[in-house]
């Protein structure tokens, strides 16, 4: 089936640093989502960008949406321990049907204090 | 303030045996899903729901029955389980599709041996 490609698929980062990660695909998408996952838990919405080079901010986060429709990236600013987890890109495919959200594999993220 | 409710919370069944996984959202939301999150694997769609009374096939629907209870409940059974269906369970809930913000339950983690 088709596939989002997610990377980096890890990341080990200090206390301060920006962090950068991206999503990539063939195809063309209309909505792309963010999520952040933290252990034990379900992933929860960070940020949803609905329109080609939209750029969208969440606090310390931003993300944006390519201008091919293809990929998406995710920012975050100063990193804090807190931001430890697993990030999944989402997006549903032009022309897709209801259901057709497919997700990234995640970027697993450690913070140094 | 739920949001979406799944149970159990963990559940070790023996190969062959039969359960049922129970979601319940409470955001008037139209659109009710079901995905498997596996290691490396990322979020897999098994089934959805577009509204009350309709249900489709995901990604990897085999070995997996639905029900639409009602608006609120979408419950997800294994009629006879096997080792492959280890993973952790996802309900989720949006309001109109998958372009729409999805909303996720905190998790099931089902062991079959």
């Amino acid at each position: 089936g088709q596939q989002l490609n997610q990377s980096p698929q890890s990341m080990f980062i200090q206390e301060g640093e920006d962090v950068s990660m991206n999503c990539t695909s063939s195809s063309i998408f209309n909505t792309w989502l963010w999520y952040k996952q933290d252990p034990g838990e379900g992933p929860v919405l960070l940020i949803a960008l609905y329109k080609a080079g939209e750029l969208t901010s969440n606090g310390r986060l931003t993300a944006q949406f390519g201008i091919t429709r293809k990929d998406s990236f995710l920012n975050i600013s100063a990193s804090i321990p807190s931001d430890v987890g697993i990030y999944f890109c989402a997006g549903q495919l032009y022309g897709g049907s209801q259901g057709n959200l497919i997700f990234g594999k995640g970027t697993k993220l450690s913070v140094k204090p | 303030n739920a949001g979406v409710t799944q149970t159990p919370k963990f559940q070790v069944l023996k190969t062959g045996q039969s359960m049922t996984l129970q979601c319940a959202q409470d955001m008037n939301h139209n659109s009710m899903y079901w995905y498997r999150q596996d290691p490396g694997m990322g979020l897999r769609l098994i089934y959805y729901s577009a509204s009350e009374g309709t249900t489709d096939k995901g990604e990897v629907p085999n070995g997996y029955n639905v029900s639409r209870l009602n608006k609120r409940e979408f419950s997800l059974r294994l009629e006879s389980a096997a080792p492959s269906q280890t993973s952790v369970y996802f309900c989720a809930s949006s309001h109109r599709g998958p372009g729409n913000t999805i909303y996720f339950g905190e998790g099931s983690w089902l062991t079959v041996v």
